[in-house]
C-alpha cells in the first residue's frame, strides 16, 4: 500500500530534550515536507526537499532541522524543543522534484513539549 | 510573495444545501497550481483536486466543483446538496511553477472549517 509513514503519532517531552520524527514514503516520491498545523493558523511549511541531499527552508524553519540522506527517508528533528514547537505535525510526499505535484500525507504526530 | 486568503474560518449550513468555499491567491509567476485538500474530523488530510494557471475550465466531480477564475486570482470550491459527511476543514494550496525566487513553497491557506448540521 502506497503511503507516507511518520513515527511518533503522539510525544509527550520536556524543554530541551532532542527529539526526531521519522517519516518515511514508498511511493519513490522526489519531493518531501515537513508541515506543522496550529488552530487559526493552518498548514505552515517547515523544510522540504526536492532530491537526495536537497533541502530547503520554508516558512516557519527556526527551531527545526532535516535530512534527506535516502529518497524514502526525511526525518523532521528538534535539537533543542520549546513549548512554542507543541503543534500536530504532517509530513508529505508527491511526484516530481517540483512542489507542483499532489501532497501525500502522513497521519499526523502530535508533539507536545511541556 | 505567495499568499493564499481563504477568509471564511467557519461556516455553518443544513444539510442539503449548497455551500461555497471561497480562496484568493496572490503570485507573481504566470505559471502556478491551485490545490483543495479536505480534512475530515479523522485528521488525515485529503487531495482533492489540483488545477494549473492554464486551465481555466471548471471541474466538477460528483457534488463537489471548483471554480477557476485569473481575473479575480480566486479558486472557489462549491459542495452541491451538502451531506453531514461533507464536515471538514478545507484547505486551498498555491505552488508556483517557475521559481523565480529560488525556492519551491507550497503556501496554503489557513483553512475553511464547514459543519453540516443534519
Amino acid at each position: 500500500e502506497a503511503q507516507v509513514t511518520q513515527n511518533p503519532r503522539y510525544l509527550i517531552t520536556v524543554t530541551g530534550k532532542k527529539l526526531t520524527v521519522t517519516c518515511s514514503q514508498n511511493m519513490n516520491h522526489e519531493y518531501m515536507s515537513w508541515y506543522r498545523q496550529d488552530p487559526g493558523l493552518g498548514l505552515r511549511q517547515i523544510y522540504y526537499s526536492m532530491n537526495v541531499e536537497v533541502t530547503d527552508k520554508g516558512d516557519v524553519p527556526e527551531g527545526y532541522k532535516v535530512s534527506r540522506k535516502e529518497k524514502r527517508n526525511f526525518p523532521l528533528i528538534l535539537e533543542s524543543p520549546s513549548p512554542n514547537q507543541t503543534s500536530l505535525y504532517f509530513c508529505a510526499s508527491s511526484l516530481g522534484p517540483y512542489s507542483n505535484q499532489p501532497q501525500h500525507f502522513g497521519d499526523g504526530t502530535r508533539l507536545s513539549i511541556l | 510573495a505567495q499568499k493564499v486568503t481563504q477568509a471564511q474560518t467557519e461556516i455553518s449550513v443544513v444539510e442539503k444545501e449548497d455551500v461555497t468555499l471561497d480562496c484568493v491567491y496572490e503570485t507573481r509567476d504566470t505559471t502556478y497550481y491551485l490545490f483543495w485538500y479536505k480534512q475530515p474530523p479523522s485528521g488525515e488530510l485529503v487531495f482533492l483536486i489540483r488545477r494549473n494557471s492554464f486551465d481555466e475550465q471548471n471541474e466538477i466531480s460528483g457534488r463537489y466543483s471548483w471554480n477557476f477564475q485569473k481575473s479575480t486570482s480566486s479558486f472557489n470550491f462549491t459542495i452541491t446538496a451538502s451531506q453531514v459527511v461533507d464536515s471538514a476543514v478545507y484547505f486551498c494550496a498555491l505552488s508556483e511553477a517557475i521559481k523565480a525566487s529560488g525556492d519551491d513553497k507550497i503556501i496554503f491557506g489557513k483553512g475553511t472549517r464547514l459543519h453540516i448540521l443534519p
